[in-house]
């Protein structure tokens, strides 16, 4: 059974706009990835945020994480018609290591 | 440098029928995963090696499923007999370590289609 639940589950926005997508999980985890899964190049990990941190940045991407909320959010901004894809989130389950993939958001941006 | 290779990229079978599935990882990452994607579903972990042990195959239907991940370099995946809901997308993908937050990088798939 799948851990992560993703918000929402298509996302459809013009190009220039910023996308925001969100992830819930279940259970504590060691640190939480955000995959990027398109049909030309398959599942790209994009960024990861460990337990501890609240927040985290890559070029246009910014994540953040609240453990007492058990959700994490990926915020896209000025999108590109490139950035058209499903995007998942990815929980290490504290103890096991065990990697659980979200349900995940389909994004669609329009030029 | 080579990324994840899996082969095929694509099967047609009979269902009752074997099929094997073949994935070597990145030079030098010591974890290996097998994951099934049904469609519209995240990948969901069948499998996970540190080098040639299978840490993790608490999902794997072992009644039908096995693996194995010989000198803990490349590793097959097979199903016999396959079923009908065995159709999905088998991704493979590797990382340095199993623990500690490493990138998973995963390969192309095999979409697998039983009729």
């Amino acid at each position: 059974s799948q851990q992560g639940e993703e918000d929402p589950q298509a996302l459809s926005i013009q190009e220039g706009e910023n996308a925001t997508m969100n992830c819930s999980y279940k259970t504590s985890i060691n640190n939480l990835q955000w995959y990027r899964q398109n049909s030309g190049r398959g599942l790209v990990h994009l960024i990861l945020i460990r337990s501890n941190e609240r927040e985290k940045h890559s070029g246009r991407l910014r994540v953040t994480l609240d453990t007492s909320k058990k959700s994490s959010s990926l915020l896209i901004t000025a999108s590109r018609a490139a950035d058209t894809a499903s995007y998942f989130c990815a929980t290490e389950t504290s103890g096991t290591y065990k990697y659980i993939f979200g349900t995940g958001t389909r994004l669609k941006v329009l030029a | 440098e080579a990324g994840v290779v899996q082969s095929p990229r694509y099967k047609i079978i009979e269902k009752k029928q074997p099929v094997a599935f073949w994935c070597n990882p990145i030079s030098g990452h010591n974890t290996l995963y097998w994951y099934r994607q049904n469609l519209g579903q995240g990948p969901e972990l069948l499998i996970r090696y540190e080098n040639e042990e299978a840490v993790d195959d608490s999902q794997l239907p072992k009644d039908r499923f096995s693996a194995e991940r010989l000198k803990g370099v490349d590793s097959t995946l097979k199903i016999q007999p396959a079923e009908l809901g065995d159709s999905a997308v088998y991704l493979c993908a590797s990382s340095l370590r199993g623990t500690g937050g490493n990138e998973q990088f995963f390969g192309p798939g095999t979409r697998l289609t039983v009729l």
